[in-house]
């Protein structure tokens, strides 16, 4: 079946430096697509999402690209902070369908 | 705290029993999902209301499962004759509703870890 994916489970940086987390997905129906964090022992938490029909839109400190021609979606954190550690997921969405598909994560240490 | 509440937050109970969790959403979210998450792996889909209908059920909620939303408010989720591999976090979450299955930012709450032995 289609599934979101991640390509790398694990992912270590320093403090201060940018962090890029990816995202392959496999259905190009899908129309939106979203970032989660989650923090040990709470739910995934909203960061940032983009329309299929965009290809980046920057948050605060983050910024989500998504290139369609090869179904990648990238997270990019600036100046990452102890506090950005966490697992982030990607999920996407399909038109008419209220649900997410989430991949599996990518557990990102910030080492100070 | 006006975020998504779920009670309880965690369940240890016998292979064959039933437990029932509780799930508060955003008091003016329409819409309501249930997810079970297992260690190290993204949440799943399992079902989602709109008000008080059920608009959709993921293969992976079987007959032992069953979600209501009387008043389209609170939802809970039941499952019968627990077995071990029920064992998971199971996630609620609310989001305003749009046009049918548009998609809306969602809001997830704590979770019920649940351990069936």
């Amino acid at each position: 079946g289609e599934s979101v994916g991640l390509h790398l489970p694990t992912l270590s940086v320093q403090e201060g430096d940018n962090s890029i987390i990816n995202c392959a997905y496999s259905n190009s129906a899908s129309d939106y697509f979203i970032w989660y964090k989650q923090e040990s022992g709470k739910g995934p938490q909203f960061i940032i999402d983009i329309r299929s029909n965009m290809d980046k839109r920057q948050g605060q400190r983050v910024t989500v690209l998504l290139n369609k021609t090869v179904k990648h979606l990238s997270l990019q954190i600036a100046a990452t902070q102890p506090g950005d550690s966490a697992v982030y997921f990607c999920a996407e969405n399909m038109p008419n369908a209220g649900k997410s598909t989430f991949g599996d994560g990518t557990t990102l240490t910030v080492k100070p | 705290d006006t975020g998504v509440s779920q009670n309880p937050r965690h369940k240890i109970t016998k292979r064959g029993q039933n437990v029932t969790f509780r799930c508060d959403p955003i008091s003016e979210h329409n819409r309501l999902y249930w997810y079970r998450q297992t260690l190290g792996q993204g949440p799943e889909f399992l079902t989602y209301f709109q008000n008080e209908a059920q608009l959709e059920k993921s293969r992976l909620l079987s007959d032992r499962f069953s979600a209501e939303r009387p008043k389209g408010s609170f939802s809970t989720l039941e499952i019968q004759r627990t077995e071990q591999g029920d064992s998971a976090m199971y996630l609620c979450a609310s989001s305003a509703g749009g046009g049918l299955g548009s998609y809306n930012e969602q809001f997830f709450g704590p979770g019920t870890r649940l351990t069936v032995l």
